[in-house]
């Protein structure tokens, strides 16, 4: 693995159902966040986690879950998922969220996810 | 409220050289980056500034003035493969990186 990989590449998925999202970053990075992006909007925010064991809300976390076990792995959780959740999901990784400013973040392919 | 723009579309010519313009208003200012998406495909980092003036890497340079909340991308001796989405990102008080929607560049021959 070399940098940040993300799993599935794509997902149709039924409204309601459970969806977990993997991201996986083997830079060793302290600092992880899921985007979502959709047409004719910037990335927006959804959680962050700065450090392993620790977690935070973004911009837009409503409907969605995150967990930080360790210092690879980042998953992201639909509980139930709803049409409005349609859009592509980007994880990303920076070394450290304050060392002298805000740092470089690196980013994984991307997950379309289709809700119908 | 905090708040990235940049126009939505720009034209240019191969060869030529554009400018991609980027005003913000955030709470706080730790840095402002610039990303590039190729369609389908994920960001990635093109520049870095946190002081005021211009940085240069190869054919793009990136310029900022902290006092009027502004920078611009520019880009020297356009190629096709410029064509992409540039992305305008200021890093806020809290050090989270805030977004604009991006401005498609559209390469003509």
């Amino acid at each position: 693995i070399a940098g940040i990989t993300q799993a599935p590449t794509s997902q149709i998925l039924a409204a309601g159902r459970r969806m977990t999202l993997r991201c996986t970053q083997d830079m060793r990075h302290n600092a992880m966040y899921w985007y979502r992006q959709d047409l004719g909007l910037g990335l927006r925010l959804i959680h962050y986690s700065n450090t392993a064991g620790t977690t935070g809300k973004g911009e837009v976390p409503d409907g969605y879950s995150v967990s930080r076990a360790n210092t690879d792995d980042f998953p992201l959780t639909l509980a139930s998922a709803v049409p409005s959740q349609t859009s592509v999901y980007f994880c990303a990784s920076s070394d450290s969220p304050s060392a002298g400013g805000a740092d470089t973040q690196y980013f994984g392919p991307g997950t379309r996810l289709t809700v119908l | 409220g905090q708040n990235i723009d940049q126009p939505t579309e720009m034209t240019a010519t191969e060869g030529a050289i554009v400018q991609i313009n980027c005003t913000y208003q955030t709470s706080g200012f730790n840095g402002l980056f610039w990303y590039q998406q190729h369609a389908g495909e994920a960001p990635t980092f093109l520049s870095y500034n946190v002081l005021d003036g211009l940085e240069e890497k190869g054919r793009f340079s990136s310029f900022l003035s902290r006092s009027k909340g502004y920078s611009y991308l520019l880009l020297k001796e356009l190629q096709m493969k410029d064509s992409a989405s540039y992305l305008c990102a200021v890093g806020d008080s809290n050090y989270q990186l805030i977004w604009g929607a991006g401005t498609k560049l559209i390469i003509k021959p």
